[in-house]
């Protein structure tokens, strides 16, 4: 709920670079999670970062994550169409065993 | 590897109808989540367990619903009585720890009519 943000919706063509954004509120969060979610399907887990990490880059994905800040961003290098789908952000403590969710940004890829 | 299974994919009933959701767990996950997706609420958690023991159930709307695992291999979320406000997308996830990423499966989509 509350505890992890994103904005709701974004729009880009097909080749840019999508960049989603999400803030969170607790300094203790230990790790932080990017999902997907397409039509019909459940939330697949794309990548995570720990904490003490400041970036991941895993193919066309890069985590960057702020911790001053508490922002965590997805950048999808290259968005093509099949990357159309709802993403969340997480976020888990070690001190908790569940993991909270934003409410998801909606990425729409234009041709 | 099997991923997280879930049964059936799709359910319609009538309202005051028992529902019962099934869900097998990844071999070796020690954690199990049940969680409900609505346009209006989002992805809410409903309870999980950690070796086969419900550990919070605090998100669980009201006494309708309740959980079990037997096993480490299986779960049910059962509903009894149906309403047609438990209507959405039930997920189940399944994780090594607590705060592990977890692993969704597919979801049941449940019409209450």
């Amino acid at each position: 709920g509350e505890d992890v943000e994103q904005s709701p919706f974004l729009s880009v063509r097909e080749g840019d670079s999508s960049v989603i954004n999400c803030t969170y509120t607790d300094s203790s969060s230990t790790y932080l999670y990017w999902y997907k979610q397409e039509p019909g399907a459940g939330l697949q887990l794309l990548t995570y970062i720990f904490s003490n990490m400041d970036m991941k880059q895993d193919q066309r994905l890069t985590v960057l994550l702020n911790k001053k800040d508490k922002h965590l961003s997805l950048r999808i290098a290259d968005t093509q169409t099949g990357d159309s789908a709802i993403y969340f952000c997480a976020e888990s403590r070690a001190s908790n065993n569940d993991m909270r969710f934003g409410a998801g940004t909606r990425l729409t890829v234009k041709p | 590897d099997a991923g997280v299974i879930q049964s059936p994919r799709h359910e319609v009933t009538e309202m005051g109808q028992e529902v019962t959701l099934r869900c097998k767990p990844i071999s070796g996950h020690d954690y199990l989540f049940w969680y409900r997706q609505t346009m209006m609420r989002g992805l809410e958690l409903l309870i999980y367990f950690n070796n086969n023991v419900p550990i919070d159930d605090s998100g669980m709307p009201e006494d309708r619903f309740s959980a079990k695992m037997p096993n480490a291999s299986f779960s049910t979320l059962k509903i009894q009585p149906s309403e047609p406000r438990d209507s959405a997308v039930y997920f189940c996830a399944s994780s090594t720890g607590g705060s592990q990423p977890q692993h969704f499966g597919d979801g049941t989509r449940l019409s209450i009519l």
